[in-house]
Parts: C-alpha cells; sequence; structure tokens
C-alpha cells in the first residue's frame, strides 16, 4: 500500500464550476500536510498548508480528517490557469521528510 | 516565496558519463537539502536528505556510490550520477529547508536528464 495515495483523476471541469478530491494517507502520526501544484514538466510549487481546522486561500478549500486520515481540496469558481497535477503531501518525520501522492490531474476547460 | 535554483536545466549524455546537479538556495541559508526523482506520470520519490556538514541520508534503495551528494555549504548541494545508465533518465527536483522558514520546502526548477 502507498503512505499516500490519490485518485490520478484526470478531473475534467467546466470553467467556473468546483471540483474536490481527497487524499488518503497511513501514517497516523504525520502532522503536517501540504497540497502542492505541479504543471507540466515544472517543480511542485506550494499551494497551500492544511491546518486541523481546515482553511481557506481564496478559491481554495483544505480539509483535514485524523481520524480517517484524508485531506481534501475544493476549488470553487475554476479558472483555465489551474489546470495542473495537484500533489498531496505528507510530512514523514520530524526532520522534514515528506511524502508525495503522485497527483491528481485536473483539466479546467472552456 | 523561498527561491531555489538548479544547473543545469537539462542534459543529454552518454551512457556512461558522469553528470553533476547543482542546486542553490538563493536567498536563504539551507540546513537541509532533499534530492527526489520523478519518472513520468509517478510521484516525486525522496532520493537522499542532505545537512550541510555532514553525510547525505540515502532513502532505501537508493545508491550512495552512484549518487553521490554533496552539501558543503549552506547554499549549495551538488548531486551526481555517476556512470549514468538510460535508467538513470529522469527529472530530478532538489528541495531546500532553512530554520527560518520552518517546515516548508522550495523546490528547484528541477534538472531534466536523458542518458542515450
Amino acid at each position: 500500500r502507498k503512505e499516500v495515495e490519490q485518485d490520478p483523476g484526470p478531473f475534467n471541469v467546466p470553467e467556473g464550476a468546483t471540483v474536490a478530491f481527497n487524499c488518503t494517507y497511513s501514517n497516523s502520526a504525520s502532522q503536517s500536510f501540504f497540497w502542492y501544484r505541479q504543471d507540466c514538466r515544472k517543480e511542485p510549487k506550494l499551494l497551500m498548508s492544511v491546518y486541523s481546522s481546515g482553511n481557506e486561500d481564496g478559491r481554495f478549500t483544505a480539509q483535514l480528517n485524523r481520524a480517517s486520515q484524508y485531506i481534501s481540496l475544493l476549488i470553487r469558481d475554476s479558472k483555465l490557469s489551474d489546470s495542473a497535477t495537484y500533489l498531496c503531501v505528507v510530512n514523514a518525520d520530524s526532520w522534514g521528510k515528506l511524502q508525495f501522492g503522485a497527483g491528481t490531474q485536473v483539466v479546467v476547460t472552456p | 516565496g523561498a527561491v531555489v535554483s538548479q544547473h543545469p536545466s537539462r542534459v543529454i549524455c552518454k551512457s556512461g558519463t558522469s553528470v553533476k546537479i547543482e542546486c542553490r538556495s538563493l536567498d536563504f541559508q539551507a540546513t537541509t537539502m532533499f534530492w527526489y526523482r520523478q519518472f513520468p506520470k509517478q510521484s516525486l520519490m525522496l532520493m537522499a536528505t542532505s545537512n550541510e556538514g555532514s553525510k547525505a541520508t540515502y532513502e532505501q534503495g537508493v545508491e550512495k556510490d552512484k549518487f553521490l551528494i554533496n552539501h558543503a555549504s549552506l547554499t549549495l548541494s551538488t548531486l551526481t550520477v555517476t556512470s549514468a545508465h538510460p535508467e538513470d533518465s529522469s527529472f530530478y527536483i532538489c528541495s531546500s529547508r532553512g530554520n527560518v522558514l520552518g517546515e516548508t520546502q522550495y523546490f528547484g526548477p528541477g534538472t531534466r536528464l536523458l542518458v542515450l
């Protein structure tokens, strides 16, 4: 079983619509959670950290469910520029080692 | 955000040659640098953790004699792929983390290696 699992997608989303997807993690001791965005053939870029109480950053909302060990990302009012692969990232230890999911591809269409 | 650079951005080499990739943190002191490898449509896989002034810690299955890591200063870490083979062709990405940045890691732009 992978440490961090994601639905690879693609999620095809009409422009302006809402899309949400989850990620599950296996290490119950994980303390830090992140969503990164990766464009084709580029490096990952931090989209947002995920806090226990859930948090919002503009059109993006992240939630954490520790009991079920999953985190979610919701994108409202999707823009064409939101098309990317979204990586779920979980810390593996206290030294900063991160574990990455394989990513969920989102394609926003006109 | 913090800036991390990598050089070269892409390299094509013949099988058997060695390739050195540099990772620099440009505006902060990176006490820890991480080296990842990503094959197409797969997740980033951590290869090794590099702390300034000490030996790198390699992940299971990563050959330390093949992937030489040097972290001689707080702003520079290098990864040398020795005697590269076609199966080493991949996207190599470094990330840096410094004390002032907390847990957040910032990634370099990556190096695309193609071994013929």
